[in-house]
């Protein structure tokens, strides 16, 4: 079964620091991976997505994410953070495109906090 | 566009009743997913309806169910409510589900606190 892993709980970095969130992913084909944001009290926001193609892709807010598949990872990069970034990140994979079925399976998510 | 709305944003239900949450896709968009947001569990899928057909659900039991309407707007309900119903209650609604990958756009939910 698929499966999603965000290693880290809780991040604090300082506001214009560089950021990376880890995200491992569990599953057998090409893996449609997806990277949401959620501010206190909201739903979530698309930042970025990975189907297919090159392995850099850029998001929103300045959020960038790298597929390597020799690593089964998808992790999420800011060069700069802002206060505003603060809030909870979650890594996504969506269980089954060939089926037809819009269901994702999320990680645990990373909660960011940033000093000032 | 106007997006994902959800309504009501905030419940106060008692064990034992029954409560019906509601989602309205953004115009065009034909299905329709749920999830369960709890600190301990995380974000766990409950269903998709795509064409007022139910075509996934998740783990959950059928005090659980869902529907939608020809107009693409859903409902969910949670029968016999139990305290570990409490959660934040997202729904989600997709463009094209069934030709290729696709994104889902999240409403801000529902807050369901059962006392």
């Amino acid at each position: 079964a698929q499966s999603v892993t965000q290693p880290d709980i809780h991040i604090t970095v300082s506001e214009g620091a560089s950021l990376e969130l880890r995200c491992n992913y569990s599953y057998g084909a090409t893996p449609y991976l997806f990277w949401y944001v959620q501010s206190p009290g909201q739903g979530l926001q698309l930042l970025l997505k990975y189907f297919s193609g090159d392995t850099l892709v850029q998001g929103i807010k300045g959020f960038e994410a790298e597929f390597k598949r020799s690593q089964s990872s998808f992790n999420l990069r800011k060069p700069s953070v802002h206060w505003s970034d603060a809030a909870e990140y979650f890594c996504a994979v969506a269980e089954d495109y060939s089926s037809n079925t819009g269901k994702l399976i999320f990680g645990q998510g990373t909660t960011l906090q940033v000093k000032p | 566009k106007a997006g994902v709305t959800q309504t009501p944003r905030y419940l106060i239900k008692t064990r034992g009743q029954q409560v019906t949450l509601s989602c309205s896709p953004i115009s065009g968009h034909r299905s329709v997913s749920w999830y369960q947001q709890t600190p301990g569990q995380g974000l766990q899928f409950l269903f998709e309806y795509f064409s007022e057909t139910q075509r996934n659900k998740g783990n959950f039991p059928g005090r659980f169910s869902g529907r939608q309407f020809s107009n693409s707007r859903s409902e969910m309900n949670v029968s016999t409510l139990e305290l570990g119903d409490s959660a934040l209650y997202l729904c989600a609604s997709t463009s094209s589900p069934g030709q290729g990958p696709y994104e889902q756009y999240f409403g801000p939910g529902t807050r369901l606190t059962v006392t």
